[in-house]
């Protein structure tokens, strides 16, 4: 298994200028979540989904879509973006965790992007 | 999700135990306690979960107090490799999957 692929690794952006962050998981995991994490700072989450065609936000989701039509993939899509969109932002993928069930989550390896 | 509170630094000595502690004084009887860390710019990556037993894995043991109310994450013989930041979590069941960080412990390993 390859587990949870991101794509592309580094992406330097100008304001205005929008783009998709791919994430993609081989272990047919219902859960995929993206985050964002700030220099110094905790993960905070965007949007999430439980399965293809429901998807939900988080706790930062302004500036960001995302969609799922397959199982294996869930895009983030930047529409305008701006310099306080500037970070490393982490896909995750899990087993939905049901009453009594706990589950690990498995994370990317990271895009880093960069606004200016 | 239950408010976990870490201390925001700890320093270990190679080859010995590192004891992370975690509060969580308004955790509820059905949340989980999680560990994950965070190796410099790599994604977090899990560690070991408990309600309510302590539990060990192949990575660390989870010591969960009578009341919950803190735990600690215990990695028996520290490695330079285990310099990260350590998140610990409190999972609500009804927060489905999602997991909410703080900001975590970083713990350096010196030889």
């Amino acid at each position: 298994n390859a587990g949870v692929t991101q794509t592309p690794k580094f992406q330097v952006l100008k304001t205005g200028q929008s783009m998709t962050l791919q994430c993609a998981q081989d272990m047919n995991h219902e859960y995929m979540s993206w985050y964002r994490q700030d220099p110094g700072m905790g993960l905070r989450l965007i949007h999430y989904s439980v399965g293809a065609g429901i998807t939900d936000q988080g706790e930062v989701p302004n500036g960001y879509n995302v969609s799922r039509s397959t199982t294996e993939d869930f895009p983030l899509r930047l529409l305008s973006a701006a310099p306080s969109q500037t970070s490393v932002y982490f896909c995750a993928s899990s087993l939905l965790v049901g009453q009594g069930s706990s589950y690990e989550q498995y994370f990317g390896p990271g895009t880093r992007l960069t606004v200016t | 999700d239950a408010k976990t509170t870490q201390p925001p630094s700890m320093d270990c000595a190679e080859g010995r135990a590192a004891n992370l502690p975690c509060n969580h004084s308004t955790i509820s009887g059905n949340e989980y306690v999680y560990w994950y860390r965070q190796i410099h710019s790599q994604g977090p990556q899990y560690i070991i979960h408990g309600l309510k037993n302590n539990e060990t894995n192949e990575m660390a043991s989870l010591i969960i107090t009578e009341d919950r109310k803190s735990s600690t994450l215990i990695l028996p013989h520290a490695t330079l490799r285990d310099t990260a930041v350590y998140y610990c979590i409190v999972r609500e069941p009804r927060s489905g999957s999602r997991l909410t960080f703080g900001e975590g412990t970083q713990l350096t390993v010196n030889p």
